[in-house]
């Protein structure tokens, strides 16, 4: 059973701060997808990996994956309120099975 | 128009009722899914239409019925739920199944079974 698990399952930082959030799964795959999602909203894309050390960036956001250790990152730098949210992994196996991570509960405090 | 739109937002049924959940996307998708996520929870996958079949169920109990009329509509029928079916149920599509594509979620659709 392929096991998808985010570390930490709840964050709380202060503004300015960096962070890393962790996802580890159990099975090989080297398709990776991060979400965010706001308090009773619906997800949103924000990064999609697609090969071993891939790496992007978007604003204070950086997301990279490692198929070989079965890990994906995705580091905050310089935390603002705004980034307060869930942020979930998703790992796809087969094409049209996403498995979500346990999710990080994200609150930035000023 | 990059949109999956599902309606209704919100609905509180009793266990005893017929309702209708219902997603659209006009991107030209082939793939349609359903997932169900509890509260502070990740979304656990229910159902996968490609190309309007049913591909994948992931047993799901039978008081949840799937249906694909067309490639750009994905209606959920429910019928004698329990309470701890409420949930968030969201609908996805991407452009096929098989290959690796993103999924693009709709906004959802909160129930309460009471």
């Amino acid at each position: 059973e392929l096991k998808v698990e985010q570390n930490p399952l709840f964050l709380s930082m202060q503004e300015g701060k960096n962070y890393t959030i962790y996802c580890n799964y159990s099975t090989t795959s080297d398709r990776l997808y991060w979400y965010r999602q706001d308090p009773g909203k619906s997800l949103e894309s924000l990064f999609v990996l697609l090969s071993n050390g891939a790496v992007k960036q978007e604003g204070r956001l950086m997301a990279s994956l490692d198929t070989k250790a079965r890990l994906s990152t995705l580091h905050i730098t310089a935390a603002v309120h705004d980034l307060s949210a869930t942020y979930f992994c998703a790992v796809d196996i087969t094409g049209n099975q996403f498995y979500f991570g346990t999710g990080t509960s994200l609150t930035v405090i000023p | 128009d990059t949109e999956v739109t599902q309606t209704p937002k919100h609905l509180v049924m009793g266990m005893t009722n017929k309702k209708s959940l219902k997603c659209e996307q006009h991107m030209g998708h082939r793939a349609m899914y359903w997932y169900k996520q509890k509260a502070k929870k990740p979304p656990e996958l229910m159902f996968v239409y490609s190309y309007e079949k049913l591909s994948i169920n992931e047993s799901v109990p039978s008081r949840f019925s799937p249906e694909c009329p067309n490639s750009s509509l994905l209606n959920l029928h429910l019928h004698a739920l329990q309470p701890e079916d409420s949930a968030l149920y969201l609908c996805a599509s991407s452009q096929g199944t098989g290959v690796f594509y993103e999924q693009y979620f709709g906004p959802g659709t909160r129930l309460t079974v009471t």
